[in-house]
């Protein structure tokens, strides 16, 4: 059974500052990998998708890498602004099905 | 280009009454996937539909819940019966087919309080 642990839960930094998200999961055998953002009563944007031939994705100031033989990806956020404080998500996919972690909840502070 | 749509958006039902959730894919996707997330835990999957069938209920609890998409209209999560334990947030999701490229698109979800 696939297990997605994600770490910190949560995370608060001032503005400017760096994020780094982290992911990881048991079953390596998975078709891809995906990001969303989740903000409050609200529901899932989708950041990036990271195939499992890929080892990473680049949108704008967001990068996530993906090392599938050690069962981690990580989401970096560069500059951080309030206008990312959300939960972050991860999701691994196999076939149909999206496993998700219990997300990390982010504060930027300005 | 409508995302996908799902309502209500809130729905609030006293322990024993029924509730019915809707979702309406995106135009064009004829596959609909539902997860629930409990408080303070992350979204389990629950069923995959395409039209007019179940493909997978795996997550589905075995009874009072039950999904149906239709050939016409939208997907209804139909739960029997509710208990305090219901209460959850109810996400649709869909795709336009079921290949490994495939990315779902998920709606807003609907926020269910059993009081």
């Amino acid at each position: 059974k696939q297990e997605v642990t994600q770490i910190p839960a949560a995370l608060s930094v001032p503005e400017g500052e760096n994020l780094v998200l982290n992911c990881s999961f048991t079953d390596s055998a998975i078709y891809n990998l995906q990001w969303f953002r989740q903000d409050p009563g609200k529901g899932l944007t989708s950041l990036l998708l990271i195939q499992s031939s890929q080892r990473e994705q680049t949108s704008g100031r967001l990068n996530a890498s993906l090392d599938k033989s050690s069962g981690r990806s990580t989401l970096y956020i560069a500059a951080s602004q309030p206008g990312d404080s959300a939960t972050y998500l991860c999701a691994v996919i196999v076939d149909y099905k999206l496993s998700f972690g219990a997300g990390t909840t982010v504060t930027v502070r300005a | 280009n409508a995302g996908v749509m799902q309502n209500p958006r809130h729905l609030v039902r006293r322990r024993g009454q029924e509730a019915r959730l809707r979702c309406s894919p995106m135009k064009g996707h004829s596959h609909v996937y539902w997860y629930r997330q409990l408080p303070e835990e992350g979204l389990k999957f629950m069923v995959y539909l395409q039209k007019e069938n179940i493909i997978d209920e795996s997550g589905m609890p075995k009874e009072r819940f039950s999904a149906e998409f239709p050939k016409e209209g939208p997907s209804i999560l139909r739960i029997q019966q509710v208990v305090r334990g219901d209460s959850a947030a109810y996400f649709c999701a869909s795709s336009r087919d079921r290949g490994r490229q495939e990315t779902q698109y998920f709606g807003p979800g609907t926020r269910l309080l059993v009081l």
